[in-house]
């Protein structure tokens, strides 16, 4: 079944970048959207950015434009989530998770602790 | 905006739970379709969908949850609570962008 696999935790100091990872597999990488969720401590989700592993075309929530970057290596079923300039409240918890076709978000990785600290 | 009501929802096991959303504006799309999703999120653990379209139980999902409402109203129903249906639930649209998240309702265990 389908299923996404993330990457391990992170720590970075502030001013930093990291780069998480979301593989798929158990079903056609090409034929869903990809978004990325964080989720601070004790908070709410929060949508950050989406990609299309078919054309490589992504959008990112105002919030984020400039910072995030998304990208997909189709060969390996890979899809990358670079976050530049981190400060403290970019510590969370970061999720991708697959968009099935009513836009829904219905397969989701584990979860990726990012933590941001001097 | 989407607005959760309650916060928070105390339920005995078996008894019935409802958890309200509310939209600042309809989440009907141009395309006749509203893209209202609820999600459920036990502690320490990624969300996992429930349902979709305001109404459509994703694959798996029990039968005692269910979805309703129209325009800028939703609720989400859960016919007798069960020990597993603890955590947050979030609804979420996808109609209008950035998607959003309601802020979350916490159920438990009376």
């Amino acid at each position: 079944q389908a299923h996404l696999l993330q990457s391990g935790t992170e720590v970075k100091k502030p001013g930093a970048s990291v780069q998480v990872s979301c593989k798929a597999s158990g079903y056609p990488f090409i034929d869903h959207y990809i978004r990325w969720v964080r989720q601070a401590p004790g908070q709410g989700p929060e949508w950050m950015a989406w990609i299309s592993p078919r054309t490589g075309d992504t959008r990112s929530a105002p919030k984020f434009q400039g910072r995030v970057t998304l990208t997909r290596d189709t060969s390996s079923s890979m899809v990358y989530m670079d976050l530049s300039r981190l400060t403290s409240d970019d510590t969370a918890v970061y999720y991708c998770a697959r968009q099935s076709e009513d836009t829904a978000m219905d397969v989701w990785g584990q979860g990726t602790t990012v933590i941001v600290t001097s | 905006v989407l607005t959760q009501t309650p916060l928070s929802s105390p339920v005995t096991l078996g008894q019935p739970a409802s958890i309200s959303c509310r939209s600042d504006r309809s989440l009907v799309h141009i395309d006749g379709n509203t893209y209202l999703s609820w999600l459920h999120q036990r502690p320490g653990q990624p969300p996992r969908l429930l349902i979709s379209k305001i109404s459509t139980r994703f694959s798996g999902v029990p039968d005692r949850f269910s979805g309703s409402g129209t325009g800028t109203d939703f609720t989400l129903n859960i016919s007798r609570v069960e020990a597993e249906d603890v955590g947050v639930y979030y609804c979420t649209q996808a109609t209008f962008f950035p998607l959003t998240f309601g802020g979350g309702t916490k159920v438990e265990i009376k």
